[in-house]
């Protein structure tokens, strides 16, 4: 399995281009994130989804949005890219269920630069 | 807010020594807190989950204690090896189960 696939990679973006993050998981699970880790800093929820369907804000949503049309894919847009957003990228999944809740598998990160 | 703190300095240990890292919360509870592990260029990966009715768990080298009185979980991987040269994550549930909060990581080196 794959499990959780990220693209792209790395990106570089210009000053109020938009763009959007992929994330595709191969592995049925109901729950997806996305965070943001900046150096020497934790990893920052940026939006979640519990279902298709369903997304909800989490500490630092101002200047993205997602969508979660399916159970498998969680794009992340970034509509207005500003030099603040300039960050790694991380989308995650996970399975909830009573004994063994919300461990995360997490993809390899977008690195993303502004300039 | 909630707030996560783990040891700011990096950590270097002696190849075979116990290595401690140390996860602090405040204004908070959580039902349960994980420990993840992170590599340069790479996403976090799931280590060890304890549960707020947990003392101790352990898998291999590693174990995890969670004292919900002091807020604090400490993370010990024994016998420790270069390879276990990495970033260390701890992270706790929010209130619904829904969202994580994560600390700002222990960078451990183990010098051979």
């Amino acid at each position: 399995n794959a499990g959780v696939t990220q693209t792209p990679k790395f990106r570089i973006l210009k000053i109020g281009q938009s763009m959007t993050l992929q994330c595709a998981q191969d592995m049925n699970h109901n729950y997806m994130y996305w965070y943001r880790q900046d150096p020497g800093m934790g990893l920052k929820l940026i939006y979640y989804s519990v279902g298709a369907g369903i997304t909800d804000k989490g500490e630092v949503p101002n200047g993205y949005n997602v969508s979660r049309s399916t159970t498998e894919d969680f794009p992340l847009r970034l509509e207005l890219a500003a030099p603040s957003q300039t960050s790694v990228y991380f989308c995650a999944s996970s399975y909830s269920r009573d004994g063994a809740k919300n461990i995360q598998y997490f993809g390899a990160g977008t690195r993303l630069s502004v300039l | 807010s909630q707030k996560i703190e783990q040891n700011s300095e990096a950590l270097n240990i002696q190849e075979g020594k116990t290595a401690t890292l140390t996860c602090n919360y405040t204004n908070y509870s959580p039902a349960y807190l994980q420990w993840y592990r992170q590599d340069p260029g790479r996403g976090p990966v799931f280590l060890l989950l304890i549960r707020e009715n947990e003392k101790e768990k352990r898998k291999e080298r590693l174990k995890v204690t969670f004292d919900t009185t002091l807020k604090q979980s400490l993370f010990h991987i024994t016998a420790s090896q270069p390879a276990d040269s990495a970033t260390y994550l701890c992270a706790l549930d929010g209130h619904t189960g829904n969202q994580f909060y994560f600390g700002t990581g222990t960078s451990l080196t183990v010098i051979p």
